[in-house]
C-alpha cells in the first residue's frame, strides 16, 4: 500500500533550536515526495520537493530510501516557522499520472 | 491574479440538504482536485480531473459528485449532506499534475 506516515501530531521547540519533522513512506518503486506548509489563516503551499534538493526558508529534506524517510529539517527554528506541515507522496495507481497523498500533518510550534 | 478561488468560504447545512462547492482557477491549469481535511486525518482526495470534461474518483468519493464542464471550474456536489461530511474542503489546481499544486483557501462546511 502507498502510504505517508507523520508520527508526530505536535512538535514544540524553542526559538533557535533544531527542528526535525518526521515523514516515513510506503511505496514500491521510486518515490517522489514533497513537503507542504500551512501557516495560520493561509493557504497550503508547497515548501519543497525532494527532486530539486533545494533549501527553502532554511528547511531541507533528504530522501533516505533505506529508511523510507523524508524528514524535514532546519538547524535553527524561528517563531515564524510555526505552522502545520504535511508530507506528501505521488501515488500512481492504475497507470495514472498520479495524485498526491498526504500524511496527517505535524503542527510545529516554535516558542520564544 | 486570483489563482484558485473557492466559494462559499463557510456554509452550514442541515442533514439531507444538497449544495455545490465551486472552485475556479484563472491559471489555465489542466488538473484540478478536491480534498477534504479532517482533524487527525490530514488531506484526503475526493475527486480529481485531468482536463475539461473529465473526472475521476479519489480515495473518499462516496457521497460526492463532481463536474468539469469548463476548464477553469471544478464543482463538488453533495446530493444529500450527512454529518460525516462536516469538514474543510480544499480545491487545488496544477499545470503539471502532482508536481505543484496551487490550493484555494478552503470551504468550511458544517452539516447539522
Amino acid at each position: 500500500a502507498q502510504r505517508v506516515t507523520q508520527p508526530e501530531k505536535l512538535l514544540s521547540v524553542f526559538k533557535g533550536a533544531p527542528v526535525e519533522l518526521k515523514c516515513n513512506y510506503s511505496y514500491s518503486g521510486s518515490p517522489e515526495l514533497f513537503w507542504y506548509v500551512q501557516y495560520s489563516r493561509q493557504r497550503l503551499q508547497l515548501l519543497l520537493r525532494h527532486i530539486s534538493r533545494e533549501s527553502i526558508k532554511g528547511f531541507t529534506a533528504d530522501l533516505n530510501k533505506g529508511e523510507t524517510s523524508f524528514h524535514l529539517k532546519k538547524p535553527f527554528a524561528q517563531e515564524e516557522d510555526s505552522a502545520m506541515y504535511y508530507c506528501a507522496l505521488i501515488s500512481r495507481l492504475g497507470g495514472s499520472q498520479g495524485n498526491l497523498i498526504f500524511g496527517k500533518g505535524t503542527k510545529l510550534s516554535v516558542k520564544p | 491574479n486570483a489563482g484558485v478561488t473557492q466559494t462559499p468560504k463557510f456554509r452550514v447545512l442541515k442533514t439531507g440538504q444538497s449544495m455545490t462547492l465551486l472552485c475556479a482557477q484563472d491559471m489555465n491549469h489542466e488538473y484540478m482536485y478536491w480534498y477534504r481535511q479532517d482533524p487527525g486525518m490530514g488531506l484526503r482526495l475526493i475527486h480529481y480531473s485531468v482536463g475539461e470534461g473529465t473526472t475521476a474518483k479519489g480515495e473518499v468519493p462516496d457521497g460526492y459528485n463532481v463536474s468539469r464542464l469548463k476548464k477553469q471550474n471544478f464543482l463538488l456536489g453533495l446530493e444529500s449532506a450527512a454529518p460525516s461530511q462536516t469538514s474543510v474542503y480544499f480545491c487545488a489546481s496544477s499545470a503539471m499534475g502532482p508536481y505543484g499544486y496551487t490550493f484555494g483557501s478552503g470551504t468550511r462546511l458544517t452539516v447539522v
